[in-house]
């Protein structure tokens, strides 16, 4: 299996464009996580689904964020309209309840550049 | 509210020697515990879990404590080699739902050849 899919891995945009990440979680995990990291907050969870439906979007900073699984094989988190401090490093992890432990499997990361 | 705290400074350490780094929480009652590595410039990489009914759990050279108690876990490499410097993560699954987990912000482990 190749893993968690991102893309793109970096993004620079001007305040006030419209962005989209993009992330193809691993065949046949049923979760899916998006998360933000930062030097000053480390990593925060901003959304996770279940069989692709939205279960916990206590994360999401504000309405600007959004984010779909429209399948069980992609996801996207957009940000409409940006902003320089949603500057970071995306991550998208997916798991299984399958597993035996809760390990969470993560993608390289979309690093985000709000100018 | 509830907090986890990781040791902000980074930890030098000489190859050979056992790192040992701290996960201390509060206002928190994990049922799981999980450690992660992370690499500059990569997500992290699950290492090991342990339960809140278990006082230790090791696999080759690492090893984890969990005091629920104290409301901390300790994580061990022993015999440490340059290849184990990165970031270390802890993160906690709590009863918050399923499969979720808060994470700490992380210590940054230099082992010194």
């Amino acid at each position: 299996d190749a893993g968690v899919i991102q893309s793109p891995r970096h993004e620079v945009t001007e305040m006030g464009q419209e962005v989209t990440l993009r992330c193809k979680p691993i065949s046949g995990h049923d979760y899916l996580f998006w998360y933000r990291q930062t030097m000053m907050r480390g990593l925060e969870l901003l959304i996770y689904f279940n069989n692709n439906v939205p279960i916990d979007d206590s994360g999401m900073p504000e309405d600007r964020f959004s984010a779909k699984m429209p399948n069980a094989s992609f996801s996207t988190l957009k940000i409409q309209p940006s902003e320089p401090r949603d500057s970071a490093v995306y991550f998208c992890a997916s798991s299984t309840t399958s597993g035996y432990y809760n390990e969470q499997f993560f993608g390289p990361g979309t690093r985000l550049t709000v100018l | 509210s509830q907090k986890i705290e990781q040791n902000s400074e980074a930890l030098n350490i000489q190859e050979g020697k056992t790192a040992t780094l701290t996960c201390n929480y509060t206002n928190y009652s994990p049922a799981y515990l999980q450690w992660y590595r992370q690499d500059p410039g990569r997500g992290p990489v699950f290492l090991l879990l342990i339960r809140e009914n278990e006082k230790e759990k090791r696999k080759e050279r690492l090893k984890v404590t969990f005091d629920t108690t104290l409301k901390q876990s300790l994580f061990h490499i022993t015999a440490s080699q340059p290849a184990d410097s990165a970031t270390y993560l802890c993160a906690l699954e709590g009863s918050g739902g399923y499969q979720k987990v808060t994470f700490g912000t992380g210590t940054k482990l230099q082992v010194i050849p």
